[in-house]
């Protein structure tokens, strides 16, 4: 079975820094789907960003980027130029290639922005 | 266009009782998801419906947990004599399909408290 091990509990930056979180994941598959979710505090979980494990080019959406390392099986998320929006939970997530369909996640990381 | 819905948005029940929490997923998506986030953790998988069939019930924890999805829009999750171990947050998703690459939208869950 796959897992997802996010090591960081907690995690702060000062508004416009630079942040990043890690994300382990264990899997015997090659071809599979990583996403990193943003869960505020009304709940609803939110996609930042996904990454296809046979791209080897790191997704980029605007302020958000990835580190795909697929040897390591490690997958960080970047948030540049923090905002006091991006404050939340985030969450890693795995998804098998093909088959079954469910996510896999993380622990979650609390993001904190400090203005 | 509207999101997917969940009510309840909170439960409050008594230890024993049963409880009925209901997911409207997105119109046209055929594939729906059920996740329980406890407190301080990850979703964790519980059921995936293709349309009206349960494609995936490898999540559900016991017998007093079961879920539909009768006309294949709407489902309901339903849990039997409640325990105080069932209080979570109980998330629903759907995507447009349950094949392929097809972004889950998650609803804003219902907070099942059983005292």
């Amino acid at each position: 079975a796959q897992t997802v091990t996010q090591s960081q509990p907690e995690m702060s930056v000062q508004e416009a820094e630079t942040v990043t979180l890690s994300c382990t994941y264990d899997t015997s598959e090659s071809d599979y789907y990583l996403f990193w979710y943003k869960q505020p505090p009304s709940r609803q979980m939110i996609l930042v960003i996904r990454q296809e494990a046979y791209k080897q080019q790191n997704a980029t959406e605007n302020r958000f980027s990835v580190n795909f390392q697929k040897a390591a099986k490690s997958f960080s998320l970047k948030i540049s130029d923090s905002q006091l929006g991006d404050a939340a939970m985030y969450f890693c997530a795995y998804r098998t290639f093909q088959g079954a369909q469910k996510l896999v996640f993380g622990q979650g990381t609390r993001l904190t922005i400090n203005p | 266009g509207a999101g997917v819905s969940q009510t309840p948005s909170n439960k409050v029940t008594e230890k024993g009782k049963y409880v009925e929490l209901r997911c409207d997923p997105i119109s046209g998506h055929t594939a729906l998801y059920w996740y329980r986030q406890s407190l301080g953790q990850g979703p964790e998988f519980l059921i995936y419906f293709q349309g009206t069939g349960a494609a995936d019930d490898s999540g559900l924890p016991n017998d007093r947990f079961f879920a539909v999805r009768p006309e294949g829009s709407v489902s309901t999750l339903k849990i039997q004599r409640t325990e105080r171990g069932d209080s979570a947050v109980y998330l629903c998703a759907s995507s447009l399909t349950g094949t392929g690459f097809n972004e889950q939208y998650f609803g804003p869950g219902t907070r099942l408290t059983v005292t």
